[in-house]
């Protein structure tokens, strides 16, 4: 299976900030690159799909890049509502292997 | 409104056997692939397995091959994730969700099942 390494697992962040998550494929993965939030009790949400293209209704404050073995999501300023935690998903392998995840709190 | 609606929780006991179902609406529910992730109590997502209903072409992960079962009935729209018997390690949440490219699109709401004796 591909194993995908978010970073960091955890951070503090106030409202308006910048805040950057990383994942790395353990190997080449082109763009199948996913990322999800999911609030305490819910189920999780499609944000970002192929590495950078922003689902409908995600607000354009989120952004994906990157390619092949190492991606990041951004927060451009963090809003309340944003705190949660957010996982990257690989889909060129099968089976499709999940990041641990990355919680974002309030500092 | 797209939407994945799941059964109810479950509390069953070790050795019990369980079907869980996942309905779809408000699109075309064979023309979309249909996969089951679990989430075990405070950890992360494992994706288990996806079956596209038009045809019932099933693939699994290979850690849950074996384990579960999952089908599709697309008369009714429904998907389904059963087991024969349950161990107490299959205590979690589980969600079916859409996967209409390499994505995860629409989830349901999850279906908590917890085994205990």
């Amino acid at each position: 299976d591909i194993q995908m390494t978010q970073s960091p697992s955890s951070l503090s962040a106030s409202v308006g900030d910048r805040v950057s998550i990383t994942c790395r494929a353990s190997q080449v993965i082109s763009t199948y690159l996913n990322w999800y939030q999911q609030k305490p009790g819910k189920a999780p949400n499609l944000l970002i799909y192929a590495a950078s293209s922003l689902q409908s209704g995600v607000p354009s404050r989120f952004s994906g890049s990157g390619s092949g073995t190492d991606f990041t999501l951004t927060i451009s300023s963090l809003q309340p509502e944003d705190f949660a935690t957010y996982y990257c998903q690989q889909s060129d392998g099968t089976p499709p292997t999940f990041g641990g995840g990355t919680k974002v709190e309030i500092k | 409104e797209v939407q994945l609606v799941q059964s109810a929780a479950e509390v069953k006991k070790p050795g019990e056997s369980l079907k869980i179902s996942c309905k779809g609406s408000g699109y075309s529910f064979t023309s979309y692939w249909i996969g089951w992730v679990r989430q075990m109590p405070g950890k992360g997502l494992e994706w288990m397995g996806i079956i596209y209903p038009g045809d019932s072409d099933t693939r699994y992960s290979p850690s849950f091959q074996g384990q579960v079962t999952i089908s599709a009935d697309k008369s009714i729209s429904t998907a389904y994730l059963q087991w024969r018997s349950l161990k107490a390690s299959d205590t979690a949440m589980y969600y079916c969700a859409r996967q209409p490219e390499n994505a995860l699109d629409i989830w349901g709401q999850g279906t908590m099942v917890t085994v205990s004796s």
